[in-house]
């Protein structure tokens, strides 16, 4: 149980144009994820905190206007980078936490390749 | 502000060996959750041990054990008879009860010698 979908695991797309991402969590409802992004042999930076039906949370230093994020549903989360740029050209990551009595840690798609040319 | 410090960048271990990580983390809270992530090649990360912080008994995990020490905000990862499969990045985290979010250390990679 506690599985997280997230599609494409591969994209390349050219500056200018808008991507998204999508996070499914298939056999759980979540009410928060969270969107990372991870830069080659680094850390997971946290970028956001995806609310279903509320506007997301974003980190200091993260841009909300080229990082869209939308939480439509209770297990579905989207996260669109507007006007794409090279620099945006990293893996990024979702993930959900299974609601319930006990924190059991979150559940991580198994991520996206983001490449701009 | 939270923080979660790994001071090992890189380390090796010989096949069936025992190892340990080190993570130290900084906090004002009473209560929370600390995790051990591990993220192969593949990059998928996968969760490998938790600890709540209100308990005392270290966390273990078959192979992985953790050593829990709440005073000084340590929390260290044994992995005993290592496998070739646990060659990987790890990555210690904290997890706020407030808002429900994890902060990750830097990372460890761990290389296991044949």
């Amino acid at each position: 149980g506690a599985v997280v979908s997230q599609h494409p695991s591969r994209v390349i797309c050219k500056s200018g144009t808008s991507v998204k991402i999508e996070c499914r969590s298939l056999d759980f409802q979540a009410t928060t994820m969270f969107w990372y992004r991870q830069f080659p042999k680094k850390s997971l930076m946290l970028m956001a905190t995806s609310n279903e039906g509320s506007k997301a949370t974003y980190e200091q230093g993260v841009e909300k206007d080229k990082f869209l994020i939308n939480h439509a549903s209770l297990t579905l989360s989207t996260l669109t980078v507007t006007s794409a740029h090279p620099e945006d050209s990293s893996f990024y990551i979702c993930s959900a936490q299974r609601a319930g009595p006990v924190v059991v840690g979150y559940t991580f798609g198994s991520g996206t390749r983001l490449t701009v040319v | 502000a939270q923080t979660v410090t790994q001071s090992q960048p890189e380390m090796s271990v010989q096949e069936a060996e025992t190892v340990t990580l080190s993570c130290t983390y900084d906090t004002s809270e009473s209560d929370y959750y600390l995790f051990w992530y591990k993220q192969p090649p593949s990059r998928q990360m996968i969760l490998v041990i938790r600890q709540e912080a209100y308990k005392q008994q270290n966390a273990t995990e078959n192979r992985f054990s953790v050593n829990f020490q709440k005073a000084a905000k340590s929390f260290s990862l044994k992995i005993s008879d290592s496998q070739l499969g646990d060659a990987a990045m790890y990555f210690c985290a904290y997890r706020m009860n407030r808002d429900d979010k994890i902060i990750f250390g830097k990372g460890t990679r761990l290389h296991i010698l044949p």
